[in-house]
């Protein structure tokens, strides 16, 4: 069973250039997750979709920050444009609505931002 | 709201030594309480959870117990050994009432030979 899959793995990008980060989901799951990991701040969450509707968007730091999920495979953060402090690793993770909400992470997207 | 509050470290032991990371809860509910573990340069991934008052999840050595009256969930393992050097993080979980999974800070532990 394939798990969470994000791409790219990593992405070395310059200030002002738009970055954009997928991520395919567990087939079956209907709640998709995106997180940011620092040093400084931890593990934090931007936004959740649950049946590819945004449910809670709070965690997004500015209107640079975007997300999709046009459909139940398929995710896109977007970030535009792009700023040194932007440089995180980026986590797609999903679950299933039936359970106890267990959370199943792809391996991330190391962003570096120039 | 629901939060989780942990040790943040880091967390420094000798092989075979004993670990206690401590982690305490706030729920207006029922949460389902996890420990998750992040090896250097991958995902989180789950170590093991338990869904009510008084449970015991265990794997690979690790054990926590659900533990209502004190509100906690502490991670125990006797006997660690280097390849347990990664950071752990305490979560919690109201769903399917709500699939907002709160994480606290995280613990890194490294293990020295």
């Amino acid at each position: 069973d394939a798990g969470v899959i994000q791409s790219p793995r990593h992405e070395v990008t310059e200030m002002g250039q738009e970055v954009t980060l997928r991520c395919k989901p567990i087939s079956g799951h209907n709640s998709l997750f995106w997180y940011r990991q620092t040093m400084m701040r931890g593990l934090e969450l931007l936004i959740y979709f649950n049946n590819n509707v945004p449910i809670d968007d709070s965690g997004m730091p500015e209107d640079r920050f975007s997300a999709k999920m046009p459909n139940a495979s398929f995710s896109t953060l977007k970030i535009q444009p792009s700023e040194p402090r932007d440089s995180a690793v980026y986590f797609c993770a999903s679950s299933s609505n039936v359970g106890t909400g267990e959370l199943f992470f792809g391996e991330g997207s190391r962003l570096t931002v120039l | 709201g629901d939060s989780v509050t942990q040790m943040e470290g880091p967390v420094t032991l000798s092989e075979e030594a004993f670990l206690t990371i401590n982690c305490t809860y706030t729920a207006t509910g029922y949460p389902s309480l996890f420990w998750y573990v992040q090896y250097p340069g991958e995902g989180l991934q789950l170590l093991l959870k338990a869904t009510k008052a008084d449970d015991k999840g265990s794997n690979k050595g690790f054990e926590a117990t659900y533990r209502k009256e004190t509100t906690s969930f502490h991670l125990e393992k006797g006997s660690v050994q280097v390849s347990d050097s990664a950071v752990y993080f305490c979560a919690l979980s109201d769903a399917p009432a709500d699939n907002d999974m709160r994480f606290g800070a995280g613990t890194r532990l490294t293990v020295k030979p």
